[in-house]
């Protein structure tokens, strides 16, 4: 089944450590992004990528950073992680090259992640 | 300014019609999409609309645009415990810098009372 998958699905992580989420996806979509979800702030970018080899900074990208080294993966690091990097993040992707015509977003199941 | 806001709460009867509000800020929107978020899963594309359209319908879905008051709405007809959870409002637009990206709401928690 096409879409975009994330893992893990849940970490609990002591502070200070590293991390990396993974993300891939199989539909060829060129632009990728990360967001994290948290109550009442609803989604807030961290980074996002626009073709393979480019990353961009979004809203909220202290303490975060992302590789695309080709079109189907797009990981995210936590160098050293913090309990107010407790939060559930989610990867999507999206065809800018209008192959699907409405540029809509597929996001991926989350990671929930728990920095104690 | 950029900014995308829909009421945090609803709730309906079953059987209802549901109508969830949502005003954005940039007139440049190109296209304007709401997206379903059920328990413990990821957002999924629901509808979106272009610009120059006032309203598109697909099944119990309608959705509005006032372009002059810049206000979206979803309506569900019909609705059943399981359209029970949260709804985001988005809205795509230009960047500054080149390109465009996606405004995302903070989302309409619906809850369904059967």
């Amino acid at each position: 089944i096409a879409g975009i998958t994330q893992a893990p699905t849940s970490q609990i992580l002591a502070a200070g450590r590293r991390m990396t989420l993974r993300c891939t996806q199989d539909m060829r979509h060129n632009a990728m992004y990360w967001y994290r979800q948290d109550l009442g702030l609803g989604l807030r970018l961290i980074h996002y990528s626009n073709t393979a080899g480019t990353t961009g900074k979004g809203e909220v990208p202290d303490g975060y950073s992302v590789s695309r080294a080709n079109t189907d993966d797009f990981p995210l690091t936590l160098a050293s992680a913090v309990p107010s990097q407790t939060s559930v993040y989610f990867c999507a992707s999206s065809d800018s090259f209008q192959r699907t015509g409405n540029y809509g977003y597929t996001f991926g199941s989350g990671t929930r992640l728990t920095v104690v | 300014g950029e900014d995308v806001e829909q009421s945090l709460f609803l709730s309906v009867r079953e059987g209802d019609s549901s109508v969830i509000n949502c005003t954005y800020t940039d007139s440049s929107s190109t296209y304007l999409y709401w997206y379903k978020q059920e328990p413990g899963a990821g957002l999924q594309l629901l509808t979106y609309i272009f610009s120059n359209m006032d309203m598109k319908q697909d099944q119990r879905l309608t959705v509005l645009l006032n372009k002059k008051d810049k206000h979206l709405s979803l309506r569900i007809a019909d609705t059943q415990t399981g359209d029970s959870a949260i709804y985001f409002c988005a809205e795509r637009v230009g960047r500054n810098t080149g390109g465009f990206k996606t405004i995302f709401g903070a989302g309409t928690r619906l809850f369904v009372k059967a």
